[in-house]
This record gives structure tokens, sequence and C-alpha cells, in this order.
């Protein structure tokens, strides 16, 4: 079985200051894939990135930024200089299988709140 | 890019009667479809998975009979609410599963808000 763990509910900033969401992950599986979407309040989920478990190089997209560390089943996601738009729930999500019906197991999300 | 169209996104509906929701893959083949619901401040919770062609398999304590999917070709899944209830009410959302490369992807609808009154 496979776990995903937002510890962090609720986060509010100040615009501008710098966010880390923590995402833990728990799997027996030696491959698999991680991803990050953000949720607006629209509905709709944005695919923000995708991290394959053999690949630990951390990835820097702009403002936002990874840090996947196997060592600690952690792939903690950080928004620089945050903004007003960055408001949202973000979910950190697992799938351990690379097939057409391989499930995602989502975290409980965290909301994020940047304040003007 | 890829893109899920799901419809409608807000349907309100009177206890009792049925809603389908529908997802269509635009510009690719989907041959898995997933079908979540999501209520306020919560995660979203897998309700089936569906694939092309055969009958869609259901997380344990989704009543198959109450939430009917029909895969019925490569680009149109659709999730039907049978005698809704206020408590049915919640955001429906799909995602198809696309092969990107020599791995999967997955494409988010923009989701359903239902509301049961």
């Amino acid at each position: 079985a496979q776990k995903v763990t937002q510890a962090q509910t609720e986060i509010s900033v100040v615009e501008k200051e710098d966010v880390t969401l923590d995402c833990v992950y728990e799997t027996r599986d030696t491959t698999y894939y991680l991803f990050w979407y953000k949720q607006p309040p629209s509905g709709e989920l944005v695919f923000l990135i995708r991290r394959n478990s053999f690949d630990e190089q951390n990835e820097i997209s702009g403002r936002y930024s990874w840090n996947f560390q196997k060592s600690t089943s952690s792939f903690n996601f950080t928004i620089t200089a945050s903004q007003v738009v960055d408001s949202a729930v973000y979910f950190c999500a697992l799938t351990t299988r690379e097939t057409s019906g391989s499930r995602l197991t989502f975290g409980e999300g965290t909301q994020l709140t940047v304040n003007p | 890019g890829a893109v899920v169209s799901q419809h409608p996104s807000r349907v309100i509906c009177k206890s009792g009667t049925s809603v389908k929701i529908e997802c269509r893959s635009l510009d690719f083949q989907a041959t898995t479809m997933f079908w979540y619901r999501q209520f306020p401040k919560q995660s979203l919770m897998l309700m089936a998975t569906s694939n092309e062609g055969s009958k869609a398999t259901y997380e344990q304590g989704v009543e198959k009979d109450k939430f009917l999917i029909n895969h019925a070709s490569l680009t149109l899944s659709t999730l039907t609410v049978t005698s809704a209830h206020p408590e049915d009410s919640s955001f429906y959302i799909c995602s198809a599963s696309r092969r990107t490369g020599v791995s999967y992807g997955y494409t988010f609808g923009s989701g359903t808000r239902l509301t049961v009154v």
C-alpha cells in the first residue's frame, strides 16, 4: 500500500515571502512517480511536476522548485517570492506503476493563502 | 496539449433525479478514465477506474448501482448519479490516463459541482 502525507493543512504567508509545502510518501516499490498539482478555487487540477524515483535531481521552474530526498521519502515544493495568484490548494500524489491503469494516491492537500 | 473536457461544470438537480456527467478526451485516446469525488476542504477520493469497453472497477464503499460509469469509446466516459440525494452533492472530477512517450500521464477534467436539492 502507498500513502502520501501533507502535514500542513493550511499555510498563510504575505506576498513575496518564500513558502515550502511538505510532502512525505510511503511505498514499498522501488520504482514510483511523484506529482504535484495545484487546485485553484475554480476547482480544476493543474499539473506542476512529475518526478521519477530514479531521478533525484532537484528541479527549478521559475519561482517553483522541488526537493526530492529519497533518504527521507520527501518531495517538498518551494515557491519563491510568493504572489497572491499562488493561493490555492496544492496536492502531492504518488503512483507506483507505469501502466495506463495505475492510480494516483493523493495527499490531503495544503491550502496556501498568499495575502497582499 | 492534452485536454479533457468535462460537462457540465455545475448542475443543480432535484432529489430523486439522475444526473449524467461527461468527460471527453479531445486530442488523445483515453485508455483509462478515473472518476473522483471531492468534498469541501478534502482530498480527491477515487470512486472508480474504467477501461474502454469493459466494466468499471469500483472502490470499496462506492455503490456501483448508484454511480453508473460508461466508457464506451476511447474518447468518452460518463458518470451517471442515479436517484441523487443531498448527500451526493459534491465536486466530481475525471482524469484520463494517456501515454506520453514511454510513460503515462494524467489529464484532469475541470470538474463538475453537483448540488442536489
